[in-house]
């Protein structure tokens, strides 16, 4: 079944470090996503990608750092200059279906706790 | 910015309806969706509904749109205790999807 996959699903970091969070897509889906979920908020954009080799900043990009070399693949480097990094980190992916609408399909995401 | 508001949370008891509300402010959107999170997991595309129509039916979903005062609505018929979960009002289009905080639903015997 097609589908993304985010990896890990539970990640721990000490505060200085640099993590990277994997999403891999089998969709053939060309625009991918990065959200950020916190507590009673809705789901922020961190960066998103059309193409290969291509990518933008959303509304929270600083801190994020990502990279497209592959159409299927588009991981996250959670930087330590991001201050507050701790929260639900989810992938996804958009396609246009014939009408006009664009449906995003999730991952199950990445929860990254900073101690 | 342009924003979606949600009330965070709904009870209803298993068998009757839920209905979930929302208000938008991007009034370019042309497409207005609902997404569903279970616990611990990614959010999945449950309906949506074109800009230009007022009512959407899906087996036990109804969207209702109001365009004209910018409110959306889902409607859940014969609520069952899997049905408990966030759901997401989504407005915006293309890159600029904007998610309300989510509405979490608990269905109770």
């Amino acid at each position: 079944d097609g589908g993304i996959t985010q990896s890990p699903k539970y990640l721990f970091r000490k505060e200085g470090q640099n993590v990277t969070l994997s999403c891999e897509q089998n969709l053939n889906h060309d625009a991918m996503y990065w959200y950020r979920q916190d507590p009673g908020q809705g789901l922020r954009l961190i960066y998103y990608s059309q193409i290969v080799n291509d990518f933008q900043k959303g509304d929270i990009a600083e801190g994020y750092s990502v990279s497209r070399e592959k159409k299927e693949s588009f991981p996250l480097t959670v930087t330590s200059a991001q201050k507050n990094p701790t929260a639900f980190y989810l992938c996804a992916s958009r396609r246009g279906l014939r009408d006009g609408a664009n449906v995003l399909t999730f991952g199950a995401g990445s929860r990254l706790t900073v101690l | 910015g342009e924003d979606v508001e949600q009330s965070l949370f709904l009870s209803v008891r298993e068998g009757d309806s839920s209905v979930i509300n929302c208000t938008y402010t991007d009034s370019s959107s042309t497409y207005l969706y609902w997404y569903k999170q279970e616990p611990g997991a990614g959010l999945q595309l449950l309906t949506y509904i074109f800009s230009n129509m007022d009512m959407k039916q899906d087996q036990r979903l109804t969207v209702l749109l109001n365009k004209k005062d910018k409110h959306l609505s889902l409607r859940i018929a014969d609520t069952q205790t899997g049905d408990s979960a966030i759901y997401f009002c989504v407005s915006g289009g293309y890159n600029k999807l904007i998610f309300g905080a989510g509405t979490r639903l608990a269905v109770h015997p």
